[in-house]
Parts: C-alpha cells; sequence; structure tokens
C-alpha cells in the first residue's frame, strides 16, 4: 500500500520562475493537505483540499500561490514568480474521507530559489 | 506565538534512561497527533489520541491527552538510538474542520 507521493523531491528555481508542486494521496483518501517548513521553524498549515474543492486556504499567502486537487491527477501546489523567501520544504498530507483527524505524510519538496 | 508548546526543545540521553517530552496549550483540541520526522524526510505518524484522559501506549511509548483536551505528553521507556528524531505534537481545535496546529518539535538524541 504505497504512501503519500510527492515529486520533485527537490526543485531549483531561479528568481521570478514558476514551481509547482505535485501530491498523489494515499489510496483510498480523499483529502489532501499542504504545509510549509520553512528553515528553523515548525509546519504550518497552507490548504486543505478534497476532489474538485478547495476547504480551507487560511494558511495561503494571497498573492502567486494557488493549489488544486482535480478529478483526476495529483493535487498540485503553484507558486508563481517565486522568491528566495520561498524556499522551504513543502509537505503533503492525506487523509481518508470521514476521518479527518489522522493525516499521513510525504516525504516532502524541498523548494530552493536561486 | 505558537498555539502548542513543546517542551523541551531538545533532549539528549543516553541509551536505557527515560524520557518524557511535552506539549501545552491554552486552547481545546478535538483531537492530538504525535509524530517523528528524520531529517529529509517527512512527519511519520505514530499515535492519535481524541478523548480527554485517554493514554495509549505503543511498545515502549506512552501518550496521555490532558482531561481538558489542552495537553499531552509522550513518554518514552529504556530509550534506544533508533528513537533519536523530531517529535512533533499536532492539534484539531474544535472550530477547525482539518488543518492541524504545529508545535515547534522536541528533539531527541539517543547516545549509545
Amino acid at each position: 500500500n504505497a504512501g503519500v507521493m510527492q515529486n520533485p523531491r527537490h526543485l531549483v528555481r531561479r528568481r521570478g520562475q514558476e514551481a509547482r508542486l505535485r501530491c498523489s494521496p494515499m489510496k483510498g483518501h480523499s483529502h489532501v493537505y499542504w504545509y510549509r517548513q520553512l528553515p528553523e521553524e515548525g509546519l504550518k498549515f497552507m490548504v486543505y483540499l478534497q476532489k474538485e474543492n478547495i476547504i480551507d486556504e487560511s494558511g495561503m499567502p494571497k498573492e502567486r500561490f494557488s493549489a488544486e486537487f482535480p478529478k483526476e491527477g495529483p493535487s498540485i501546489l503553484r507558486i508563481q514568480q517565486v522568491v528566495r523567501g520561498d524556499s522551504a520544504a513543502y509537505f503533503c498530507a492525506s487523509s481518508p474521507l470521514g476521518i479527518v483527524n489522522e493525516q499521513y505524510f510525504g516525504p516532502g519538496t524541498r523548494l530552493t530559489v536561486t | 506565538t505558537q498555539l502548542l508548546e513543546q517542551s523541551p526543545q531538545f533532549l539528549s540521553i543516553q541509551e536505557g534512561e527515560n524520557l518524557t517530552v511535552y506539549c501545552n496549550s491554552s486552547s481545546v483540541f478535538s483531537s492530538l497527533q504525535w509524530y517523528r520526522q528524520e531529517p529529509g524526510e517527512g512527519p511519520v505518524l505514530l499515535v492519535t489520541v481524541v478523548t480527554g484522559g485517554e493514554v495509549k501506549k505503543l511498545k515502549r511509548l506512552t501518550f496521555q491527552f490532558g482531561d481538558a483536551r489542552k495537553d499531552s505528553s509522550l513518554h518514552i521507556t529504556a530509550a534506544q538510538p533508533g528513537d533519536t528524531g523530531l517529535y512533533l505534537c499536532a492539534g484539531r481545535t474544535t472550530d477547525s474542520w482539518g488543518k492541524l496546529q504545529f508545535g515547534a518539535g522536541t528533539q531527541v538524541v539517543v547516545t549509545p
């Protein structure tokens, strides 16, 4: 039973480029969450999605960041016009329908903005 | 300011000793999870506690949820080098549907 998959594991972007981070939830899970871990800081919630719906985006920066979880395919976290401050580890988690307590995390994508 | 305060921030002990990590808040949580994270990896779920006063045991690890559901503790008996890692508590408040609030973590180092 494969766990949460994220790709790429490492991503290097120059300032002003776009970054696309992908997350495939565990089989049978229909809830996806994105978190960011900045250097020397804890994990911070960004967004919670179900298929084709954004449930809670209270942790998303107002500009340049967007997320989607389409009917088919992985969830995508998109960062436009990246800046150095976007350098961080981005983690995706998933949980099954109806059981929002337990979130299972992927290995993360380390984004470096040069 | 962290909603969940973990203490201590760092703990270094010898193999065979016991340790306790604390997670405290002024907020009430509908559930609380403990995770362990290795460098370069994602957090791995250890346990979920839901009921106030609940105690769960996972081999040498004992997890307790406070009666008021505002705090939790993780106790490790006879620690082993394999217990080394960053321990994170994370809770879902009663007014949050899916968002987990994380503590800053406790770095545990167990030396042989």
